[in-house]
């Protein structure tokens, strides 16, 4: 069964403090690893996949890296509006196509003023 | 607005009701997956549908849950006889399907079901 697991649940930091968010997975055959943020009362908003090992994707503040067994999204320099829930989830390779995700339970990050 | 777009956005039913409720996916897309969120909970996989056909259904509960895509019109997911356990928000999301270069879901703004 596949499995997402992120850590940690809460961070709460500075305005300006880097810091990185975890998603450990295991996943029987990666097809991609995907970062969404949630705003409350909102949808999953997408941010970045990455597929392969080794890979990396920066946006803005943001930049997603990914080994064989997790992915990190590291967040430099955050401003007060960076806060929200930030959400890993994976995709399995099947015979069939693109499959359903598995989500973890997110990260809840509040950058303060 | 080209994004996926759902409604109702908030759906209030009693026990024993129906819900239904409507995805319409980005322009150009041709599949559709629903999830569900419960409070406290990450987002499930319920259905995987393409235009007339059910890909992958595996995490429909077995009963009073059902989906379709019809060739016109937007993708139902219906809740027959809701429960109080059916409260929770519900995502649609798609992607281009096969053959695109990404498999990337793009999700809408969720319906919030309340049953009383």
């Amino acid at each position: 069964e596949d499995q997402v697991t992120q850590s940690p649940e809460a961070l709460r930091l500075q305005e300006g403090e880097s810091s990185s968010l975890n998603c450990s997975y295991t996943v029987s055959g990666l097809r991609g690893l995907f970062w969404y943020r949630q705003d409350p009362g909102k949808g999953p908003e997408f941010l970045f996949t990455l597929y392969s090992a080794g890979e990396e994707k920066e946006k803005e503040r943001l930049k997603a890296t990914l080994t064989k067994k997790e992915s990190f999204l590291h967040i430099t320099a955050p401003k007060p509006e960076d806060s929200a829930t930030y959400l890993c989830a994976v995709q399995a390779r099947s015979g069939g196509g693109a499959d359903g995700l598995t989500f973890g339970k997110g990260t809840h990050l509040i950058i303060q003023p | 607005n080209a994004g996926v777009m759902q409604n109702p956005r908030h759906l209030v039913r009693r026990r024993g009701q129906e819900a239904r409720l409507r995805c319409s996916p980005m322009k150009g897309h041709s599949h559709v997956y629903w999830y569900r969120q419960l409070p406290e909970e990450g987002l499930k996989f319920m259905v995987y549908l393409q235009k007339e056909n059910i890909i992958d259904e595996s995490g429909m509960p077995k009963e009073r849950f059902s989906a379709e895509f019809p060739k016109e019109g937007p993708s139902i997911l219906r809740i027959q006889q809701v429960v109080r356990g059916d409260s929770a928000a519900y995502f649609c999301a798609s992607s281009p399907g096969w053959g695109s270069s990404t498999d990337t879901q793009y999700f809408g703004p969720g319906t919030r079901l309340t049953v009383l």
